[in-house]
C-alpha cells in the first residue's frame, strides 16, 4: 500500500540554524500538505503543494514539491523557539484515495 | 467557526470500562476522521467518514473498537472494554476538500 516516510525523525538544532524535513512517498502523490503541531497540541494545516516542482513561501518557511511528485521538503531558516514542534508531510495518490500522514519529525530548539 | 469540537478532553479510566469520545465536526465539513495518536505508532488513521457512511474503517485495531457517525453533526468513537493498551490521545478531525482540521484531542489513559 501507499506509504508515506519522514527523515529524520527527530532533529535537535541551535536557535538560529536552520531546518529540514524530507517527506518521501512509494507512489506518486495528487498533493502534499503539512502541519505542524505544538507540543501537547493538534495537527495543524500549514501548506498545500499540489504542482510538480512547486515552491512556496510563508515567511522563513520554504515547502518544495519534487519534479515527480513523490518527495517533498520543509526548510526552515533561522530557526526560533516557536519552531517548536512536529512537522507532518501528508498526501494521497487520487482524489478518490485516502490522505496518508508521514511519521513526522520533531524539532527541538537549544535557545 | 469554534472549529471541531471533541469531548471529553481528557479521562482517566479503569481497564475493562467503557470509553465514548464524542465529536462535532465544522459545519459544512463532509468528511470525518478518527486518528490516535502514541508516541510508539505515531498517528494512526482510525476511521474515516464521508457524508456521514463510513468509508474505511481498516485502522481499527480490533473489535473493541467501534464508531458512528448518526448524523452531519456528530461522531462517537466506543472502546468496551477498554485496556492499557488503548492509552493515547484521539483526534477526530474533519475536512471539505483537502485540508484536513484537527481537533484539540482526547487524552485517554487507561488503568
Amino acid at each position: 500500500g501507499q506509504q508515506v516516510m519522514q527523515i529524520p525523525q527527530y532533529q535537535h538544532v541551535q536557535e538560529g540554524e536552520d531546518f529540514t524535513t524530507y517527506c518521501n512517498s512509494s507512489t506518486t502523490l495528487s498533493n502534499i500538505q503539512w502541519y505542524k503541531q505544538r507540543p501537547g497540541g493538534h495537527p495543524v494545516f500549514l501548506i498545500q503543494l499540489v504542482k510538480s516542482g512547486e515552491v512556496k513561501k510563508q515567511k522563513r518557511l520554504t515547502f518544495q514539491f519534487g519534479e515527480a511528485k513523490k518527495n517533498s521538503s520543509l526548510h526552515i531558516t533561522a530557526t526560533q523557539t516557536t519552531d517548536v514542534g512536529t512537522y507532518f508531510c501528508a498526501g494521497r495518490k487520487s482524489s478518490a484515495s485516502k490522505i496518508i500522514f508521514g511519521s513526522g519529525t520533531r524539532l527541538s530548539i537549544r535557545p | 467557526d469554534a472549529g471541531v469540537i471533541q469531548s471529553p478532553r481528557h479521562e482517566v479510566t479503569e481497564m475493562g470500562q467503557e470509553v465514548t469520545l464524542r465529536c462535532k465536526p465544522i459545519s459544512g465539513h463532509d468528511y470525518l476522521f478518527w486518528y490516535r495518536q502514541t508516541m510508539m505508532r505515531g498517528l494512526e488513521l482510525l476511521i474515516y467518514f464521508n457524508n456521514n457512511v463510513p468509508i474505511d474503517d481498516s485502522g481499527m485495531p480490533e473489535d473493541r473498537f467501534s464508531a458512528k457517525m448518526p448524523n452531519a453533526s456528530f461522531s462517537t468513537l466506543k472502546i468496551q472494554p477498554s485496556e492499557p493498551r488503548d492509552s493515547a490521545v484521539y483526534f477526530c478531525a474533519s475536512s471539505l476538500g483537502d485540508t484536513i482540521y484537527f481537533g484539540e484531542g482526547s487524552w485517554l489513559t487507561v488503568v
